[in-house]
């Protein structure tokens, strides 16, 4: 079935390293998934960070990148400088035409000051 | 502006014991509404979908239940609780069905089963 993997957490770095979690998918019965990446901040909903529909097409978005490589089935989520408000638990997600996405299990993130 | 509102915000309850979640949305009509779940440590599942009043699909089977009695209301039900059921339920909505559509989710309900 299809599926998405994430860098398993917790991970922790300090303000102003750079970040990246990983996330690659299978996607055996859709043949140009959509990719996500939604974020919740502590006290808050589950919000998109960014999306991309197109293989080969990046997203951004708050100093986030992701770009959507089909042939690594990858969609990393990458950020030069984080910040301590960047703490929160990160999902990657893929979907179809026909179906709402489907979530890794999320990555939470601390940035030490 | 559109607002997801759920309720409660956590329940501990007792195994064999009845539930009801709730979810109302504002601000849209006709939304589509979603139904996941994440069990502690795993990931984020759709439980439900549904794209019209009175009209609800199942996605994965937990002996729960849902209903959509109004359009701006998905309400999550069993009759027994199990303790599998414990976890972290989220209610969503999209403007449109399909894939490509960005979910915009309430807070979640944190689900205690003892």
């Amino acid at each position: 079935g299809d599926s998405v993997t994430q860098t398993e957490g917790p991970v922790t770095v300090s303000e102003s390293e750079s970040l990246i979690i990983n996330c690659t998918y299978s996607a055996t019965s859709i043949a140009y998934p959509n990719l996500f990446w939604y974020v919740r901040y502590p006290g808050e909903g589950l919000q998109l960070l960014l999306k991309v529909i197109t293989a080969g097409q990046k997203g951004s978005s708050r100093g986030f990148e992701a770009t959507y490589n089909k042939e690594t089935t990858s969609f990393h989520l990458q950020k030069a400088s984080v910040q301590e408000s960047d703490s929160a638990v990160y999902y990657c997600a893929l979907g179809d035409n026909n179906n709402a996405p489907r979530f890794g299990a999320g990555t939470k993130l601390s940035v030490k000051p | 502006a559109q607002t997801i509102h759920q309720w409660p915000v956590a329940e501990i309850k007792a195994v064999g014991s009845p539930l009801s979640l709730g979810c109302t949305i504002k601000g849209k009509s006709s939304p589509n509404l979603y139904w996941y779940w994440q069990a502690t440590g795993g990931t984020l599942q759709q439980l439900f979908y549904s794209i019209t009043v009175g009209q609800v699909e199942s996605v994965v089977q937990l002996n729960l239940s849902a209903s959509r009695p109004k359009d701006d209301q998905f309400i999550l039900s069993t009759e027994k609780l199990l303790l599998s059921h414990s976890g972290f339920y989220l209610c969503a909505w999209s403007l449109r069905a399909g894939g490509a559509e960005t979910l915009y989710f309430g807070s979640g309900t944190r689900l205690t089963v003892l």
